[in-house]
C-alpha cells in the first residue's frame, strides 16, 4: 500500500539550515511534493520535484530525491521564525478516477530566535 | 479573493447531529476534491468531482457522509449522525488540470463533535 513517513518534530535556531526528511513507498509516483501548513491557514504548496530529477533548488529551498531508497528531503537555508509551521511531504497517487495526493504525517518545525 | 473558500471555518456540534459544509472552488476549476485531516495526521483523500459528477470516493467515506456538486460549481459535504471520530479539519481543493500540483487548497472547516 501507499505510505509516506516523516519525523514528527524538528527544532532549529534562526539562521541555521533545517532538513526535513520523508520516505515514501510508491515507486511509480511521478511527482513528489512539499507543503507548508501554518495555524489557521490552508495548505501551501512550497515546491515539487519530478521523479527523474535528483535535486531541485528554489531560492532558500533545496529538495533532494533518492529514488533507490525512496527518500525525499527538504532543506531550508537560513531558517527564519516565519518558517515555523508543519511541513508535509506528499506523493501523487494513481489509480481511480484522478491523481490524488497522499500525505505524510507532517513534521513540526520550530525555529528558535 | 479568488481563492478556494470554505464555510463555516469552525463548527461545533453535538454527537448525533447532522452538519453540512460548503466549498466554493476557484471559478472555472472543473475538478474539486475533499480531504480530511485529523489531529497529528496529514490530509487524507475523501472524494473527487469532475464538474457535477462524483467520480471517486475513498473507503474512508462511510454511508453517513454524502457530497454533492449540483451545478458543477460549489460543493457541499454532509455528515449525518456525527460521531466524535468525525472531529477533524475538512479541506477542499480545486484544480483545472489533472496533476496534483495544480490543486489549490481552501482554509478548511474545523469540526468538533462533543
Amino acid at each position: 500500500g501507499e505510505d509516506v513517513e516523516q519525523s514528527l518534530f524538528l527544532s532549529v535556531r534562526e539562521g541555521d539550515s533545517s532538513v526535513i526528511n520523508c520516505t515514501y513507498t510508491d515507486s511509480s509516483s511521478t511527482y513528489l511534493y512539499w507543503y507548508k501548513q501554518e495555524p489557521g491557514a490552508g495548505l501551501q504548496l512550497l515546491t515539487y520535484i519530478f521523479s527523474n530529477m535528483d535535486m531541485k533548488q528554489d531560492q532558500r529551498l533545496t529538495v533532494l530525491l533518492n529514488k533507490k531508497d525512496k527518500h525525499l528531503s527538504l532543506r531550508i537555508a537560513d531558517t527564519q521564525t516565519g518558517d515555523s509551521a508543519i511541513y508535509f511531504c506528499a506523493e501523487e497517487g494513481y489509480g481511480g478516477a484522478t491523481n490524488k495526493l497522499i500525505f505524510g504525517t507532517g513534521t513540526l518545525l520550530a525555529v528558535q530566535p | 479573493d479568488t481563492g478556494v473558500s470554505q464555510n463555516p471555518r469552525h463548527k461545533i456540534t453535538k454527537r448525533g447531529q447532522n452538519v453540512t459544509f460548503r466549498c466554493d472552488p476557484i471559478s472555472e476549476h472543473n475538478r474539486l476534491y475533499w480531504y480530511r485531516q485529523t489531529l497529528g495526521q496529514g490530509p487524507e483523500f475523501l472524494t473527487y468531482f469532475q464538474n457535477e459528477a462524483q467520480l471517486e470516493k475513498s473507503r474512508l467515506l462511510s454511508d453517513r457522509f454524502s457530497a454533492e456538486r449540483p451545478k458543477g460549481s460549489f460543493s457541499t459535504l454532509e455528515i449525518q449522525r456525527t460521531e466524535q471520530g468525525d472531529s477533524a479539519m475538512y479541506l477542499c481543493a480545486s484544480s483545472l488540470g489533472a496533476r496534483a500540483y495544480e490543486q489549490y487548497f481552501g482554509p478548511g472547516t474545523r469540526l468538533t463533535v462533543t
